[in-house]
């Protein structure tokens, strides 16, 4: 069946380092949507990529949607303490959404 | 205030006990969907809805059942809930676009669910 995989899990970095996690499906998207979920909390929407090839940014944060429209994958630049959380993508199959499991972003001040 | 409310946010039962997960959102959306969370597994889809009267399965649907008798309200129902199922559950809305597409998913504050 249809799967979304999402590396790293977690990832550890310095204030100020960069993040990039990145998303796989192993069918072709119609779109693909970017959330933030920080400790304790709900998954908040932060964007959508829907055309092949997209770029998209968001101040320090830039997602990108492949060409097949099978990968995605989002950058932050000089991360910050606010960063911190959990990132997941989200492929939309027909009417369903495929989440993938998440990279866990811990940033040390 | 547009959000998505859920009730209860905390429920610990008993094996076999059936309960019910009440959703609402008040931004007059077409889909509205539910989710577990299990650490290590994302999010994964239970049901959909992709307006009243019209549901679907998701990924893994079995031991649930959901209605969409109105548009605002989207209740997930476990009749004879069991272990495997304690989780974490959210329910998300979002508007349709034409083509088939879904805008952004508003998720409500999830119900953190035990089954002993």
């Amino acid at each position: 069946g249809q799967q979304v995989m999402q590396i790293p899990q977690y990832q550890h970095v310095q204030e100020g380092e960069d993040f990039t996690t990145y998303c796989n499906s192993s069918t072709t998207l119609s779109n693909i949507q970017w959330y933030k979920q920080r400790p304790g909390g709900h998954p908040v929407f932060l964007i959508q990529l829907v055309k092949s090839g997209e770029v998209k940014k968001q101040k320090r944060l830039t997602f990108q949607f492949g060409e097949a429209k099978k990968n995605s994958s989002l950058h932050i630049t000089a991360t910050q303490t606010t960063d911190v959380g959990t990132y997941f993508c989200a492929g939309q199959d027909f009417n369903k959404f495929y989440f993938g499991s998440g990279t866990k972003l811990n940033v040390k001040p | 205030e547009a959000q998505v409310t859920q009730n209860p946010r905390y429920l610990i039962t008993v094996t076999g006990k059936k309960l019910t997960v009440t959703c609402s959102q008040n931004m007059n959306h077409e889909y509205m969907s539910w989710y577990r969370q299990d650490p290590g597994l994302g999010l994964r889809q239970i049901y959909y809805s992709m307006n009243v009267e019209v549901t679907d399965k998701g990924d893994v649907p079995e031991g649930y059942k959901v209605s969409r008798k109105e548009k605002r309200n989207f209740p997930l129902i476990l009749e004879s809930p069991s272990p495997n199922q304690t989780s974490l559950y959210f329910c998300a809305s979002s508007l349709s676009q034409r083509g088939g597409s879904y805008n952004e998913q508003f998720f409500g504050p999830g119900t953190r669910l035990t089954v002993l």
